[in-house]
């Protein structure tokens, strides 16, 4: 079983909806959360962080961690074409454990 | 200011010769991070530098692979005697930051 779990997709849903991305995870030492969205034939680009439990509002961009749970959410809303892309959770441990553990990634499609 | 770049962008090589992929950060990150990520896969952790400290090399596939960083900044991933399994795209990524990761363009592999 990978220690970070997230759909594939793809997801496709029509301009202005509100999307919501999850990934589930396996490790309770994973402390900070980040969602990464990665363009075709591009590098991923961070969108959003979050430290341990809670929300974090960026905009039009929402994330939410439930630690106990063991689940991460990324809501996109008022969705637009240019959010289509491939999205990516990642997280990690706090202190020396630096690298990050990705998820496959979910392809989201905003349809006009 | 200049993002993390990649060099080349795109490498095709015959089975069994040796690449280099060269990755340039941003100034003043003294983190830089090598992952691949092959088609419906996640990304894969290759290896971390941080500052002068040794390297985290456990992401490494094979003893094939090697990496070094000189002077705190350029970091070249090598690659010996490549396989075709060894195709995908090769993500640089830099930080101050555990949750800061800024990641490069990337270099698509291709091993014919």
């Amino acid at each position: 079983q990978k220690e970070v779990e997230q759909d594939p997709g793809p997801l496709s849903v029509p301009e202005g909806a509100i999307v919501s991305l999850n990934c589930t995870y396996s490790n309770s030492a994973f402390q900070y959360f980040m969602w990464y969205r990665q363009y075709s034939r591009k590098g991923p680009e961070l969108l959003m962080y979050t430290y341990s439990s809670g929300n974090k509002e960026d905009g039009r961009f929402t994330a939410q961690v439930d630690k106990s749970s063991k689940y991460i959410s990324l809501f996109i809303r008022d969705s637009q074409p240019s959010d289509s892309a491939t999205y990516l959770c990642a997280m990690s441990g706090a202190g020396t454990a630096s690298k990050l553990t990705f998820g496959t990634g979910t392809r989201l499609q905003v349809t006009l | 200011g200049a993002g993390v770049s990649q060099s080349p962008s795109n490498k095709v090589t015959e089975k069994g010769k040796d690449v280099e992929l060269r990755c340039d950060p941003i100034s003043g990150h003294t983190a830089l991070y090598w992952y691949r990520q092959s088609l419906g896969q996640g990304l894969e952790f290759l290896i971390y530098f941080q500052g002068n400290s040794a390297p985290d090399k456990s992401g490494l596939p094979s003893d094939r692979f090697s990496a070094e960083r000189t002077g705190g900044s350029v970091s070249t991933l090598t690659i010996q005697r490549t396989q075709q399994e060894d195709s995908a795209v090769y993500l640089c990524a830099s930080s101050r930051q555990i949750y800061e990761q800024y990641f490069g363009p990337g270099t698509r592999l291709t091993v014919t």
